[in-house]
């Protein structure tokens, strides 16, 4: 298994409250990925980042904004929750070098915003 | 707009029996196409995985055909299992070399049911 570990894995908190989640690789590699789960849609692609401090806006990025500081941690950030937040959230990692690289997933994050 | 459109949301298939998918694309930019496989409370996994430079690929009881003329690419499952039950993504990636390499446009996913 890729080493993705995503934190916490489940979460619930209040509309309005500031949330952060954490993705962490192991691998070294360049790209990292946020995307949120809900039945009926898919994945949806949140943010990106194809290096650090390097990130784009996927097609779901209202609301939430990212960092990634270093190669190993990227950080997707609720600034003020909303209950159609509320979802499952996973992080992918892709080496990216040359041609398109396999994206891996991490087992996601849990989040429940009442 | 979706990118990628994926059929049928829902999959019931006899144990022994074929599981087909289809997935359906208009963007030609898009040159690699992965199928992805979840177990409830799991990250997506990739499965396998074809570019449009083939017509078919297969990996054991998995196999990917890819219609490049119909923009259409279809995930085949042979003598399908009960282990085999889960939610199935398709997905896209245009070939574009910049900071948008691999990103990955999903279809909303197929739930595989192999009764026993």
């Amino acid at each position: 298994d890729a080493g993705i570990t995503q934190s916490p894995r489940h979460k619930v908190t209040e509309t309005g409250t500031p949330v952060t989640l954490r993705c962490h690789q192991t691998e070294n590699h360049r790209y990292m990925y946020w995307y949120r789960q809900d039945p009926g849609h898919g994945l949806r692609l949140i943010h990106y980042s194809y290096g650090v401090k390097d990130t784009d806006k996927g097609e779901v990025s209202d609301g939430y904004s990212v960092s990634r500081s270093k190669t190993e941690d990227f950080l997707l950030t609720l600034e003020s929750a909303t209950s159609s937040q509320t979802s499952v959230y996973f992080c992918a990692i892709s080496a990216g070098q040359g041609s398109v690289q396999p994206q891996h997933f991490g087992d996601g994050t849990r989040l429940s915003i009442l | 707009q979706q990118q990628v459109k994926q059929s049928p949301q829902s999959l019931i298939v006899q144990k022994g029996g074929i599981s087909i998918i289809n997935c359906a694309y208009e963007n030609t930019a898009f040159d690699y196409f992965p199928w992805y496989q979840q177990f409830p409370g799991k990250g997506p996994a990739l499965l396998i995985a074809i570019r449009p430079d083939v017509s078919e690929k297969k990996e054991g009881r998995f196999t990917i055909s890819f219609n490049k003329s119909a923009k259409q690419f279809s995930l085949h499952i042979m003598d399908s299992q009960p282990g085999d039950s889960a939610t199935y993504f398709c997905a896209a990636s245009p070939a574009d070399r910049g900071s948008t390499l691999g990103r990955l446009y999903f279809g909303r996913g197929t739930q595989l049911t192999v009764w026993p």
